[in-house]
């Protein structure tokens, strides 16, 4: 089956530091992935998302490139603030391949970015 | 922005009681669904709704569990005779057909705690 794997948290910055969170998958056919944030007290935002190998999602200053090859989608950020401080979850969907249209989340990494 | 909302954002029930779990979705979404998260566990999803039907479910989402559109706006979850075992996060989430990428968005969630 389908599953996504994330660095274990929580990751710990300073602000203006360069943040990389980790995320690969495994899935049988060419799914598309997501990343959603979490802010305290609050439900999961979709932050950026990609569709096809080499395609960047982008969006509020975080990027992540879809990477078949290597089958990972990794978050980054050049400069985080603390407003960044939230839980980040990567997800894929295999809607196009099977149909299917469940998400499938990685675990959540907590970012705590200090001032 | 249209958001997906849910209530009651906390609920707190006896272990066997019935429980049900509101959720509007975005009006022009086709597509409804719900995940759960447990504390410190992964985003899981239960269930996905469309025409008025199930389309798809998972393991999880046994007999305990049903959804209804009663309305033309309202999306509910019963959990039939709670368990210790619900108490979860539970996130309602809508997505509209838009051709080869479906973008599911999140509501808020209902904290659920079965004593």
């Amino acid at each position: 089956g389908n599953s996504v794997t994330q660095m274990e948290g929580p990751v710990t910055l300073s602000e203006e530091a360069f943040l990389t969170i980790n995320c690969t998958y495994t899935a049988t056919g060419y799914p598309s992935l997501f990343w959603y944030v979490q802010y305290p007290g609050e439900g999961l935002q979709l932050l950026l998302k990609a569709t096809k190998a080499d395609d960047k999602g982008s969006n509020k200053g975080f990027e992540a490139t879809y990477r078949k090859e290597t089958t990972s989608f990794h978050l980054e950020k050049g400069s985080v603030q603390v407003s960044d401080s939230a839980v980040y979850f990567c997800a894929l969907s295999d809607l196009m391949d099977t149909g299917r249209r469940a998400l499938t989340f990685g675990s959540g990494t907590r970012l705590q970015v200090q001032p | 922005e249209p958001e997906v909302t849910q209530t009651p954002s906390h609920q707190v029930t006896q272990m066997g009681q019935e429980v049900i779990l509101r959720c509007v979705p975005i009006s022009n979404h086709l597509y409804f669904y719900w995940y759960r998260q447990i504390l410190g566990q992964k985003v899981e999803f239960l269930v996905s709704f469309y025409n008025n039907e199930i389309s798809e479910k998972s393991e999880i989402f046994d007999d305990q569990f049903s959804v209804e559109r009663p309305d033309g706006s309202n999306f509910t979850l019963k959990i039939r005779s709670t368990k210790l075992e619900d108490s979860a996060m539970y996130f309602c989430a809508s997505s509209e057909r838009t051709g080869e990428l479906e973008t599911q968005y999140f509501g808020p969630g209902t904290r659920l705690l079965v004593l």
